[in-house]
């Protein structure tokens, strides 16, 4: 595997359940993200780690909850969502001083 | 409030012609700028990027130039080819907190007829 992968490609949950994403970057990056992407809007930026560290968290939901165990896999675990957070969720990776992200493919989340 | 725009959701070029790609943004911290190329079903593609100390970047038919005055910044693509049909974010960084962060525009959506 090469660069940043994401699993699953899509996911349709309802409402009640509880999932999780996850994603892995082969790139020895030391930062990782998690962005939204909705119809017609910019990314949104949802969480950043930093060496491990989460050091952004743009006011994002309480059933939205990061995780990330080491410097390659980020998880976004999600559970109770609404209709409205179905979106694209992509996760990108860098150096923590570098300015290029590299982006997952994205996960196409359908909440019913 | 939107601190990066591109005021054009879709722009049409023939091939062998010129593309030409705009973005304004607002923050003037931001340092460094990026255009990043999304295809259907995959994730942006990082493909240019300028720092804020530079007016001019190329790459062979890409060319991004910046001017800070103005806080505007385009894409150019030249000649064009069928196969650069896609969507193009732009995208500028701040440092916050421990990484850089990047404020994305909301895309313009280039087609290139052949």
């Amino acid at each position: 595997e090469t660069g940043v992968t994401q699993t699953p490609r899509h996911l349709v949950m309802g409402m009640t359940n509880k999932k999780s994403l996850k994603c892995e970057q082969h790139l020895g990056h030391n930062a990782m993200y998690w962005y939204k992407q909705s119809a017609k809007k910019p990314l949104e930026l949802m969480f950043v780690y930093s060496l491990e560290e989460r050091v952004e968290n743009n006011s994002v939901p309480s059933r939205f909850s990061p995780e990330c165990p080491n410097s390659s896999h980020l998880f976004l675990h999600l559970h109770t969502l609404q209709p409205e957070d179905s979106a694209l969720y992509l996760c990108a990776s860098s150096q923590s001083r570098g300015h290029e992200q590299y982006f997952g493919p994205g996960t196409r989340l359908t909440v019913t | 409030d939107q601190q990066v725009k591109q005021n054009s959701p879709s722009l049409s070029v023939q091939e062998g012609r010129i593309s030409i790609l705009n973005c304004d943004y607002t923050n003037s911290m931001f340092d460094y700028f990026l255009w990043y190329k999304k295809y259907p079903a995959e994730g942006p593609t990082f493909l240019i990027s300028i720092s804020s100390i530079k007016d001019k970047n190329e790459d062979g038919r890409f060319t991004v130039f910046l001017n800070k005055s103005a806080k505007h910044l385009s894409l150019h693509i030249v000649p064009s080819q069928p196969g650069d049909s896609a969507v193009y974010f732009c995208a500028a960084s701040a440092y916050q907190t421990g990484a850089n962060n990047l404020f994305f525009g909301t895309g313009t959506r280039l087609t290139v007829i052949p």
